[in-house]
């Protein structure tokens, strides 16, 4: 498989807060990104994704930033909700090896109210 | 639309036996499935993808006659865990892809497997 590593393995933001989620990958042939959400026993949920021609992508309270220079992805909530609390991963893929994604280590968000 | 479910969501079996987990896309074809398997507080690690109608495609290091993954129709992706043991007590969860629409993939809501 692929490499994508996190480079925080756990975060504790304030609620109201703005989060920042890392993530690091090492194959630069990657171009398309994923982030999910997974709640504790729960498949991971879609929440944004983002394809290498593009730099940031913007949804309702998150935002991506990807940087092919050094192979960097971030994912950011603006306004942390304590409903935010969950494993957060960022997955790659590339398109010219098949539609399988592979999963990078995962953080940890904790919101305090 | 989009709903992947997975059945059992959880399961206990001993140590030697067999246990088969399906994933079903209920409310669109899948193209492709997705099996993975997950140990608590870590990444999913993709185990095999499975094409309707072929022989699943295996990651490297995930023995084929261990899990075997069977892809009969359009809506349904089975794993069979052979002659279970304990280290193979793990979060087992599918995704499925929509026909012609590759790289979105749904997740179903996994199925927890402890062998004994």
């Amino acid at each position: 498989g692929e490499s994508v590593g996190l480079h925080l393995p756990t975060l504790s933001v304030q609620e109201g807060d703005n989060s920042i989620i890392n993530c690091a990958y090492s194959n630069s042939a990657s171009d398309y990104f994923i982030w999910y959400k997974q709640e504790s026993g729960k498949g991971p949920q879609f929440i944004i994704d983002i394809r290498s021609n593009m730099d940031k992508r913007q949804g309702q309270r998150v935002t991506v930033l990807l940087n092919k220079t050094v192979k960097h992805l971030s994912l950011q909530i603006a306004a942390t909700q304590p409903g935010d609390s969950a494993v957060y991963f960022c997955a790659e893929n590339t398109r010219n090896t098949g539609n399988q994604f592979y999963f990078g280590t995962g953080t940890s968000l904790t919101v305090i109210p | 639309g989009a709903v992947v479910s997975q059945h059992p969501s959880w399961v206990i079996c001993k140590s030697g036996t067999s246990v088969k987990i399906e994933c079903r896309s209920l409310d669109f074809q899948a193209t492709t499935m997705f099996w993975y398997r997950q140990f608590p507080k870590q990444s999913l690690m993709l185990m095999a993808t499975s094409n309707e109608g072929s022989k699943a495609t295996y990651e490297q290091g995930v023995e084929k006659d261990k899990f075997l993954i069977n892809h009969a129709s359009l809506t349904l992706s089975t794993l069979t865990v052979t002659s279970a043991h304990p280290e193979d007590s793990s979060f087992y969860i599918c995704s499925a892809s929509k026909r012609d629409i590759s790289y979105e993939q749904y997740f179903g809501p996994g199925t927890r497997l402890t062998v004994t």
